[in-house]
């Protein structure tokens, strides 16, 4: 079992602000790290695959980066919005078909 | 696209009793799902792998006779809480690997399981 840890586990935001939060896991048997955004009753919504050491991915406001060899990865939210609001959840992963061990997540929340 | 259903939503029963949740992916064929299990301020814990056509593979610490998984068809899979407890209250999720896409996990919006 991996030991992943995000940080902080909640965060709130002002509308407009920008912010970003911390996962760390092994970087050992290291093959893919996932981030998922869980808005309150929907499903997980998947932000990023990544796997290469010194990744950066971006969708819209939202990035990530990525160093495995330390074990961890940035999410940054610029400029904020309500509808931001959710948990981001991280989870490696060790092979392409494999298990995904998840963080406990960071909650977001966006006050206008 | 890539879009995973979960039935029911919720559900309420009586100690002792079993529960049936569904897992489909409906656009897309599944080999695999995974089953995920969730406690207050806790992460997504992986219960077990559900192959289509074979068993399921359970993790450590999960009894398989109590949480039966049946993955009947490459869009279906099921988990069985048998004998409910009251310890067995928690939120339920599952995940759907698509058969022809590595690196992804497509998940349901996850059942809440309350046992009086």
């Amino acid at each position: 079992i991996l030991n992943v840890e995000q940080s902080p586990q909640s965060l709130h935001v002002q509308e407009g602000d920008s912010t970003n939060f911390t996962c760390s896991f092994p970087s050992s048997n290291f093959y893919a790290l996932h981030w998922y955004r869980w808005e309150t009753a929907k499903s997980p919504e998947a932000l990023f695959v990544m796997t290469l050491n010194g990744d950066e991915k971006k969708k819209g406001r939202i990035s990530a980066t990525l160093n495995t060899k330390e074990g961890y990865s940035y999410l940054y939210i610029k400029g904020s919005q309500p509808e931001d609001s959710a948990t981001y959840l991280c989870a490696p992963s060790t092979d392409s078909w494999g298990k995904f061990q998840f963080g406990a997540g960071t909650q977001v929340v966006v006050t206008p | 696209g890539a879009v995973v259903s979960q039935h029911p939503s919720w559900v309420i029963c009586k100690s002792g009793t079993s529960v049936k949740i569904e897992c489909r992916s409906l656009d897309f064929q599944a080999t695999t799902m995974f089953w995920y299990r969730q406690f207050p301020k806790q992460s997504l814990m992986l219960m077990a792998t559900s192959n289509e056509g074979s068993k399921a593979t359970y993790e450590q610490g999960v009894e398989k006779d109590k949480f039966l998984i049946n993955h009947a068809s490459l869009t279906l899979s099921t988990l069985t809480v048998t004998s409910a407890h009251p310890e067995d209250s928690s939120f339920y999720i599952c995940s759907a690997h698509p058969s022809s896409v590595a690196d992804t996990q497509y998940f349901g919006p996850g059942t809440r399981l309350t046992v009086l």
